[in-house]
């Protein structure tokens, strides 16, 4: 089983709508999540964490994560094309060490 | 810009020579790392550095690799003989100890035909 498991889609949304992008992970000790956008052929790009449980907003964004399920989601409001990406759920192995597990990424496509 | 640098972007190169990618970190940052993403992947671990100090090495790390981070402040790394399936986006990034977030440059993308 890998750390941390993600579908990897594609996943096809019309513009507006409410995107939900999800991973699971299994070891219990992880305690930061991180989710990072990927453009084709760019760097992965940092776009919010969260520690422990609980909700983390940031304008059209909602990163959320539930430790009793072992399960992290991004929400994307009011979806627009140029948020169509690879979205890729992270955490690191150990404490506030930043050495990064990944999911595969799951990619987004926002039509007009 | 103050971001991670990585240089170069694209490297072609040839079955059995070797190549080394560059990788500035931003500026105050003193861990830095390097993770290689073949496609339809996340982003691999290959090896870490606090300063100087090459503290872990993934077992992907075969003994071709090797890293480099000199004076602490840029990196490099090096692929002897490269093997067709060494092709692969390598990223950088780098992060300040204690945080848990890393920033990512945007990579080096080498193809070996």
């Amino acid at each position: 089983q890998k750390e941390v498991e993600q579908d990897p889609g594609p996943l096809s949304v019309p513009e507006g709508a409410i995107v939900s992008l999800n991973c699971t992970y299994s070891n219990s000790a992880f305690q930061y999540f991180m989710w990072y956008r990927q453009y084709s052929r760019k760097g992965p790009e940092l776009l919010m964490y969260t520690y422990s449980s609980g909700n983390k907003e940031d304008g059209r964004f909602t990163a959320q994560v539930d430790k009793s399920s072992k399960y992290i989601s991004l929400f994307i409001r009011d979806s627009q094309p140029s948020d169509s990406a690879t979205y890729l759920c992270a955490t690191p192995f150990s404490g506030t060490a930043s050495k990064l597990t990944f999911g595969t990424g799951t990619r987004l496509q926002v039509t007009l | 810009d103050t971001g991670v640098s990585q240089n170069p972007r694209h490297k072609i190169t040839k079955r059995g020579q070797n190549v080394t990618f560059r990788c500035d970190p931003i500026s105050e940052h003193n861990r830095l790392y390097w993770y290689r993403q073949t496609l339809g992947q996340g982003p691999e671990f290959l090896t870490y550095f606090q300063n100087e100090a090459q503290l872990e090495k993934s077992r992907l790390l075969s003994d071709r690799f090797s890293a480099e981070r000199p004076k602490g402040s840029f990196s490099t790394l090096e692929i002897q003989r490269t093997e067709q399936g060494d092709s692969a986006m390598y990223l950088c990034a780098s992060s300040s100890q204690g945080a848990p977030e890393a920033f990512f440059g945007q990579g080096t993308r080498l193809t070996v035909v």
